[in-house]
């Protein structure tokens, strides 16, 4: 049993490239999450899927899109990448109501040039 | 802005000892609270849940709300070096509609060093 998985684990790009993270979660989890981790700042939400065909912005929304393709992938993207998106970026499920905890993938370490 | 402050640490105890972080938060909607354990280079896991003031024990960690006082705390009895790592405290987040659909407000994290 997988839980959340997240492709790529690294990736170095260029200012001005665009790249899409990939999420995945076998759990048959209704919400999911994308959040950024920055040292010293804990996590922060960048989007988030309530349910399958509805996303929302977070608490750090710009510079992202994100596409909730069904009930189990959640994308996130960087149209035009900035340095400023220098992270590691985590993806998280849940079943989504207020007590439900989420559970985590391994993260992706991203550098922006 | 909703926001969660935990102690800013970084927190050294000696193996054996017990370990206390704790964790404070503006937004009074929340109602549930999460400590997520996070060692270095690895993804956030969950450690305890708590929603219900008092205290809630498991094992060797006990979770405190007081709801009055918006202060969470995590304690660590007979502290292990394993259990050095950074903890995460985590509130729900509600939209104004009132339902949080598991989103979390985190705070910094409090790095925990137990030395042998």
């Amino acid at each position: 049993n997988a839980g959340v998985t997240q492709t790529p684990k690294f990736q170095v790009l260029k200012t001005g490239q665009s790249m899409t993270l990939q999420c995945a979660q076998d759990m048959n989890h209704n919400s999911m999450y994308w959040y950024r981790q920055d040292p010293g700042m804990g996590l922060r939400l960048i989007y988030y899927s309530a349910s399958e065909g509805t996303t929302d912005k977070g608490e750090v929304p710009n510079g992202y899109n994100v596409s909730r393709l069904n009930k189990r992938e959640f994308s996130l993207r960087l149209e035009s990448a900035a340095p400023s998106q220098t992270s590691v970026y985590f993806c998280a499920s849940s079943r989504g109501w207020d007590a439900a905890e989420a559970f985590f993938g391994q993260g992706t370490r991203l550098t922006v040039v | 802005q909703k926001e969660v402050e935990q102690n800013s640490g970084p927190l050294s105890v000696p193996e054996g000892a017990i370990a206390s972080l704790n964790c404070t938060y503006s937004d009074r909607g929340s109602q549930s609270f999460f400590w997520y354990r996070q060692y270095s280079g690895k993804s956030p896991e969950l450690i305890m849940f708590i929603y219900s003031n008092g205290d809630k024990e498991d094992g060797r960690f006990t979770a405190q709300l007081n709801k009055a006082s918006q202060y969470v705390s995590l304690l660590i009895r007979d502290s292990q070096p394993s259990d050095s790592a950074t903890y995460l405290c985590a509130a729900n987040s509600a939209n104004a509609g009132g339902t949080s659909y598991g989103k979390l407000t985190f705070g910094q994290g409090t790095i925990l060093t137990v030395h042998p």
